[in-house]
């Protein structure tokens, strides 16, 4: 059973471009969490989500930030015209219904020149 | 305001030692609380779970108390090793779920 994969493991990005961030959960979850860090910082939340369905995105920018995670495929974090300010690790965790236990990917590092 | 705070950035250990980070919070009633591992580069890997009705929890020499009234996780390494060196993470379920996450403690542990 593989665990969460993201995808790309690195990102790199100019100002203004689009960068999309997948995340496979793992088999059998239905429950996606996407959390930003910076370097020696601690997880900070952005979107917690359910298959088609947001459960809780108050740790979004209103601006230029989605997620979504459809009925099939990846959840994807999509983040438009990107600014140097964006560039962290990007931490994807999966668990299933009625468990707590998250599962967290090896992460996505952004980079915006 | 709600806040988690981990009270320690960095704490530092001789081997052999027991370890003691702490995880307090403010306005917030969790349902359970979990504590993870984190290393440089890689995500986080959870440890222990432990509910609003459960004092403490053991896994190996790993311990957590959970205090509601002080609103105070303690989590302890006993016999602590160089491989216990890592970033350790404290995560309150804020409901339903919904987890969030404290700065982190870096434990260095030297031999």
């Amino acid at each position: 059973n593989a665990g969460v994969m993201q995808n790309p493991r690195h990102l790199v990005r100019r100002r203004g471009q689009e960068a999309r961030l997948r995340c496979s959960p793992m088999k059998g979850h239905s429950h996606v969490y996407w959390y930003r860090q910076l370097p020696e910082e601690g997880l900070k939340f952005m979107v917690y989500l359910q298959k088609e369905n947001i459960i809780d995105e108050s740790g979004m920018p209103k601006e230029r930030f989605s997620a979504e995670f459809p009925k099939e495929g990846p959840s994807i974090l999509r983040i438009q015209q990107v600014v140097r300010g964006d560039s962290a690790a990007y931490f994807c965790a999966s668990t299933a219904q009625g468990q707590e236990k998250l599962f967290f990917g090896s992460g996505t590092q952004l980079s915006v020149l | 305001s709600q806040k988690i705070e981990q009270n320690s950035e960095a704490l530092n250990i001789q081997e052999g030692k027991t370890a003691t980070l702490t995880c307090n919070y403010t306005n917030y009633s969790p349902a359970y609380l979990q504590w993870y591992r984190q290393d440089p580069g890689r995500g986080p890997v959870f440890l222990l779970l432990i509910r609003e009705n459960e004092k403490e929890k053991r896994k190996e020499r790993l311990k957590v108390t959970f205090d509601t009234t002080l609103k105070q996780s303690l989590f302890h390494i006993t016999a602590s090793q160089p491989a216990d060196s890592a970033t350790y993470l404290c995560a309150l379920d804020i409901r339903n779920n919904d987890m969030r996450f404290g700065a982190g403690t870096r434990l260095t542990v030297k031999p």
